[in-house]
């Protein structure tokens, strides 16, 4: 059980445009899910926090407007790089939280985002 | 900001050797320790959330402590198997914030 999956694992996509990533619990409902950013050799950073049916909360320095996240049921967040630049090329992986006490994130397997 | 620190960053060991790995966290405001274990190509896999002081998870050849006054976890493996070669993560978790601050892993090689 416990499983989350994340599409798609890989992508390129040219400069200027935008890539959607979807991150999906499969057998449990999450009304949280944390998106995160990896950059080479570095931790897990957190980009934002998704709420089912509430907006998104953010850490500092996240470009809301470029990274958009919309977790419109309780199965599904989407992340949507905007306006992708060479700089967005990244490891994005998502967790969800199952709640009601249970303090583990399950996570996805990422997504490796590369713009050209 | 969080410092949470992992080390060593990286290891290389003869299978059948035991290990240890150290993760340093703030020691105010402490909600939970957890240890991930994440092999290439697959989803960072929980091993262990840890919330009280003292304690003391197992699973397998695997087990980790916590010192939630001096702010640190050991995560140690006995009898290492070449399957075991992963990058080991741990996060801190502070209050009740529900979000982790992740340490940049500790990568285990287990040699044959």
């Amino acid at each position: 059980g416990a499983v989350v999956s994340q599409h798609p694992s890989w992508v390129i996509c040219k400069s200027g445009t935008s890539v959607k990533i979807e991150c999906r619990s499969l057998d449990f409902q999450a009304t949280t899910m944390f998106w995160y950013r990896q950059f080479p050799k570095q931790s897990l950073m957190l980009m934002a926090t998704s709420n089912e049916g509430s907006k998104a909360t953010y850490e500092q320095g996240v470009e809301k407007d470029k990274f958009l996240i919309n977790h419109a049921s309780l199965t599904l967040s989407t992340l949507t790089v905007t306006s992708a630049h060479p700089e967005d090329s990244s490891f994005y992986i998502c967790s969800a939280d199952p709640g009601q006490g249970v303090l583990e994130q399950y996570f996805g397997p990422g997504t490796r985002l590369t713009v050209t | 900001i969080l410092n949470v620190e992992q080390s060593p960053q990286s290891l290389h060991v003869q299978e059948g050797d035991s290990t240890n790995f150290t993760c340093s966290f703030p020691s105010s405001n402490f909600y939970a320790l957890h240890w991930y274990r994440w092999e290439t190509a697959k989803s960072p896999e929980a091993l262990f959330v840890m919330t009280l002081n003292g304690d003391e998870k197992k699973k397998g050849r695997i087990s980790a402590t916590l010192n939630t006054k001096e702010g640190y976890s050991y995560l140690y493996i006995k009898g290492s198997q070449p399957e075991d070669s992963a990058t080991y993560l741990c996060a801190f978790t502070k209050t009740n914030a529900g979000k982790s601050t992740f340490g940049d892993g500790t990568t285990l090689t287990v040699k044959p």
